[in-house]
C-alpha cells in the first residue's frame, strides 16, 4: 500500500545533541511538509517542500532544517534540542491537484528531550 | 489571514450520543478537509469537501460544507468508543500560490464513554 513513512517512531535525545527525523512516501507526491504537534493541539507547520523548494514558515526557528535528497525522502535536523522541543512531529505528502490539496500524514516520531 | 475556529474544543459523551462539530471561519476556502488522530498516531483524512452545500457521509458520520464555503460540520451519529479521537478540520486557502499550506482549526477532542 502507497504510504507515509516515519522512522523513528520514538526518539530520546539530550538537551543541545542534534538529532535527525526521516520521513520516506510511496505516494510520489511532490509536496513533502513537516508539522510539530504538541498535546492534542493542531499540527503547526515548520516548513514544506514543494518539488525541489524549500518553503520556510516565518516563525520556524533556526534551530530547525530540512533536507529533501529526492522525491521520496524527507529530513527534519534539529540542531540543538531544547526541552521546548520536545514534540510530536508529523511528516506529510501532498499532490498538487489544484484546490484539494489533501494531505496524508506519516504516523509520526514522539520526541523526547531529557 | 485566513483563521478557522473550530468548536467545542473538547466533547465528552456516553456511546449512543449524537454530536456536532463545527468549522468556522470569515474567509472562504476552496476546499475543506476533515482528519481524526488517534493518541500516538498521525492524523487520517475523512472526508473532502469541495463544493458549496456539499454533504458527504461516512457510515455514521456527516460532513456539510456551507454555501459559501467558509463553514463546515461533522455530525456523528450514535457514537461509538472506536470514534474518541482529536478531530481536525483544515481548509485550503482560496488563493495562488498557497502551495497546498492547509489551515488547521484547533481540533475537537472527542472522548466517547461506553
Amino acid at each position: 500500500d502507497a504510504m507515509v513513512i516515519q522512522n523513528p517512531r520514538y526518539q530520546v535525545t539530550q538537551f543541545g545533541k542534534p538529532v535527525t527525523l526521516s520521513c520516506s512516501q510511496t505516494l510520489n507526491h511532490n509536496v513533502m511538509y513537516w508539522y510539530q504537534q504538541k498535546s492534542s493541539q493542531a499540527p503547526k507547520l515548520l516548513f514544506h517542500y514543494y518539488d525541489k523548494d524549500f518553503n520556510n514558515e516565518a516563525d520556524t526557528p533556526d534551530n530547525f532544517q530540512s533536507r529533501r535528497p529526492n522525491t521520496s525522502f524527507c529530513f527534519l535536523d534539529i540542531r540543538s534540542p531544547g526541552l521546548g522541543d520536545a514534540a510530536m512531529y508529523l511528516c506529510a505528502t501532498s499532490r498538487d491537484s489544484g484546490r484539494f490539496y489533501e494531505q496524508y500524514f506519516g504516523p509520526g516520531t514522539r520526541l523526547t528531550v531529557t | 489571514t485566513q483563521l478557522l475556529e473550530q468548536s467545542p474544543q473538547f466533547l465528552s459523551i456516553q456511546e449512543g450520543e449524537n454530536l456536532t462539530v463545527y468549522c468556522n471561519s470569515s474567509s472562504v476556502f476552496s476546499s475543506l478537509q476533515w482528519y481524526r488522530q488517534e493518541p500516538g498516531e498521525g492524523p487520517v483524512l475523512l472526508v473532502t469537501v469541495v463544493t458549496g452545500g456539499e454533504v458527504k457521509k461516512l457510515k455514521r458520520l456527516t460532513f456539510q460544507f456551507g454555501d459559501a464555503r467558509k463553514d463546515s460540520s461533522l455530525h456523528i451519529t450514535a457514537a461509538q468508543p472506536g470514534d474518541t479521537g482529536l478531530y481536525l478540520c483544515a481548509g485550503a486557502p482560496n488563493y495562488g500560490g498557497s502551495q497546498g499550506n492547509l489551515i488547521f482549526g484547533k481540533g475537537t477532542k472527542l472522548s466517547v464513554k461506553p
